[in-house]
């Protein structure tokens, strides 16, 4: 069975640039969560869906941010524009509500110049 | 204050040895709790549920105060294999909030 699929892996950019960044959660879960993760924060949770209604966006740091999830197969994160500080791994997980157990994707790895 | 707060560690232990980490969580609605693994420059994984009694899973075990509201993982007879870093989670409602998380290092 297919995980968790973010893309991309790996995204280097310039300040200012637009960032998106793709998900797929796992079929039949109706909950998705976006985290970032860096060596002084830890896994920081920005923002989660429940049926792909935004419940608590409270985690995402300023405007710059915003995050959609127009169908239960597709969420994105969007980085607009894209500072250095925002240099992380972006984790997206799934689950099925009440169940508890987040199956994460690869992540994936943004460095912002 | 942090919602999940975890010693960062890193502990560095010796194989055989047993190693006891702790989480303490702000929010005392909190129902559900965890302990996820995350090995270097990968997503973090479940290792284990932490239940109310307490719970057991081989050389892992896991149990829950909600009167001074902290979590515990013990790893008895650590191998190699354990480096990782330990992660506590609390779901208190429909979010899933993470500690920092807990670096262990075994040594042979």
């Amino acid at each position: 069975d297919a995980g968790v699929i973010q893309s991309p892996r790996h995204e280097v950019t310039e300040m200012g640039q637009e960032v998106t960044l793709r998900c797929k959660p796992i079929s039949g879960h109706n909950s998705l969560f976006w985290y970032r993760q860096t060596m002084m924060r830890g896994l920081e949770l920005l923002i989660y869906f429940n049926n792909n209604v935004p419940i608590d966006d409270s985690g995402m740091p300023e405007d710059r941010f915003s995050a959609k999830m127009p169908n239960a197969s597709f969420s994105t994160l969007k980085i607009q524009p894209s500072e250095p500080r925002d240099s992380a791994v972006y984790f997206c997980a799934s689950s099925y509500l009440n169940t508890g157990e987040l199956f994460f994707g690869e992540g994936s790895r943004l460095t912002v110049l | 204050r942090k919602e999940v707060e975890q010693d960062p560690g890193p502990f560095n232990v010796p194989e055989g040895a047993t190693v006891a980490f702790n989480c303490t969580y702000s929010n005392s609605a909190s129902q559900s709790f965890f302990w996820y693994r995350q090995d270097c420059r990968k997503e973090p994984k479940l290792l284990m549920s932490v239940y109310s009694s307490g719970n057991e899973d081989g050389r892992f075990t896991a149990q829950l105060n909600r009167a001074s509201q902290y979590i515990s993982l013990l790893i008895r007879d650590s191998k190699l294999s354990d480096s990782a870093t330990y992660l506590c989670v609390v779901n208190g409602g429909d979010d899933m909030r993470f500690g920092a998380g807990t670096r262990l290092t075994v040594k042979p």
